[in-house]
């Protein structure tokens, strides 16, 4: 089973800063997702990405498939970037997901 | 928005009776999912659906059942309710699995005294 690892667990920030949430796996995947939660609990997909970058909007994440690690960056964050962002890999054949238990940030005006 | 919708949206019930939760989508995808969400846990897979009538557990199947007779409808049951069941129930759906991209419910919030 894939173990998924994000770091930091909280981060709180100025408005402004550049933002960035890590996350890694144990085990190849296919696909790899960033989800976001906002406080009242809605889940939003952001990026499905399986190599490579994408970037919509002021949000870019990267993944780096030989080194299992991939990274959501935020730009010049806002507070209504305040949020759970989730991390969540492929279990292959199975088609399931395993999801990293989220990094909770906080940005303040 | 993908149209997906949970019902009921909270439910308090007491240990030991039956709980049925609704999904439903108007998406026609193939994929659905059960998860609750801990503190602590994340997001965790129940059961999930491939098709009408094709089901396969979780990691957390244990005292749960699921149902899907049509392509729109998943029905989450617990058999017999106990406080450890207490938790936020997210569907999800997907149109080719894992690989692509996941739409979810707005949750149900269920308290089991």
């Amino acid at each position: 089973k894939n173990e998924v690892e994000q770091s930091p667990q909280n981060l709180t920030a100025q408005e402004g800063e550049f933002i960035t949430i890590n996350c890694s796996y144990s085990v190849g995947i296919s696909a790899l997702h960033w989800l976001q939660q906002h406080p009242g609990g809605g889940i939003v997909s952001l990026f499905m990405l399986s190599s490579g970058k994408k970037k919509h909007g002021r949000l870019i994440a990267t993944i780096n498939i030989q080194e299992k690690h991939s990274s959501l960056h935020i730009t010049a964050s806002h507070p209504r970037d305040s949020a759970v962002y989730i991390c969540a890999v492929d279990e292959g054949r199975a088609q399931k997901l395993v999801f990293g238990q989220g990094t909770r940030l906080t940005i303040n005006p | 928005d993908a149209g997906i919708t949970q019902s009921p949206r909270h439910k308090v019930t007491e240990t030991g009776t039956p709980v049925t939760l609704r999904c439903h989508q108007t998406e026609n995808h193939r994929y659905m999912y059960w998860y609750r969400q801990d503190p602590g846990h994340g997001l965790r897979l129940i059961h999930y659906s491939y098709g009408v009538k094709d089901t396969d557990k979780g990691e957390v199947s244990d005292g749960y059942s699921v149902s899907r007779s049509k392509t729109e409808d998943f029905l989450l049951t617990l058999e017999s309710a106990t406080s450890s069941q207490t938790s936020v129930y997210f569907c999800a759906i997907s149109l080719a699995g894992s690989t692509d991209t996941q739409y979810f419910g707005p949750g149900t919030r269920l308290t089991v005294l």
